[in-house]
């Protein structure tokens, strides 16, 4: 069984301020990817980024950053000097070789709001 | 067309009616994947369309719940004998190949069963 855990539902901050969202897996599979959505007021998923098992590299894009760390079955996204844009709710979620085709096990959610 | 598009945006039902909810994936993706997102809550696999195999059905929660996919494009999800528990947001998603391609989602129906 896989799961995902987010364990911030809400989280407040002033706009510049660095934020963190965490994002704990479960999986017995040996290959699998994570990725993280953004759904805003608007309420489409965005999608953000995708991580294969295998790359543990962090990765930076613009003021987004995420840190995998197998060790910890973490992956978690930070966003650098946030902006009342970011204001969304944010889903981390895995797909494993066990999935039918992409299916994503999904996290709960963390709703992100960024006042002025 | 540029995007996974569904209609209605919103529906409003009396309990005990049928609906229809419709996905027109992106261009050329083979595989769709129905979601339920109940009002504060993450997402829920529904239903899966790979091609021309059969769907992966496993996660209708009852038998009221039905999927097709017509011509390998066009998705329709029946909800027969609304309960207000159907009450959520329905999303649609599309993918390009098999091997773990993002998933790129419509902006979903509003279903509320009154």
């Amino acid at each position: 069984a896989q799961k995902v855990t987010q364990a911030q539902t809400e989280i407040s901050v002033v706009e510049k301020e660095d934020v963190t969202l965490d994002c704990v897996y479960e999986t017995r599979d040996t290959t699998y990817y994570l990725f993280w959505y953004k759904q805003p007021p608007s309420g489409e998923l965005v999608f953000l980024i995708r991580r294969n098992s295998f790359d543990e590299q962090n990765e930076i894009s613009g003021r987004y950053s995420w840190n995998f760390q197998k060790s910890t079955s973490s992956f978690n996204f930070t966003i650098t000097a946030s902006q009342v844009v970011d204001s969304a709710v944010y889903f981390c979620a895995l797909s494993g070789v066990s999935n039918a085709g992409n299916m994503l096990t999904f996290g709960g959610g963390t709703r992100l709001m960024v006042k002025p | 067309g540029a995007g996974v598009s569904q209609s209605p945006s919103n529906k409003v039902t009396e309990k005990g009616k049928d609906v229809e909810l419709r996905c027109d994936p992106i261009s050329g993706h083979t595989a769709l994947y129905w979601y339920r997102q109940s009002l504060g809550q993450g997402l829920e696999f529904l239903i899966y369309f790979q091609g021309n195999s059969a769907p992966d059905k496993s996660g209708l929660p009852s038998d009221r719940f039905s999927a097709e996919r017509t011509g390998g494009s066009v998705s329709t999800l029946t909800i027969q004998r609304t309960q207000q528990e159907d009450s959520a947001v329905y999303l649609c998603a599309s993918s390009a190949f098999w091997g773990n391609s993002p998933l790129h989602f419509g902006n979903g129906t509003r279903l509320t069963v009154t």
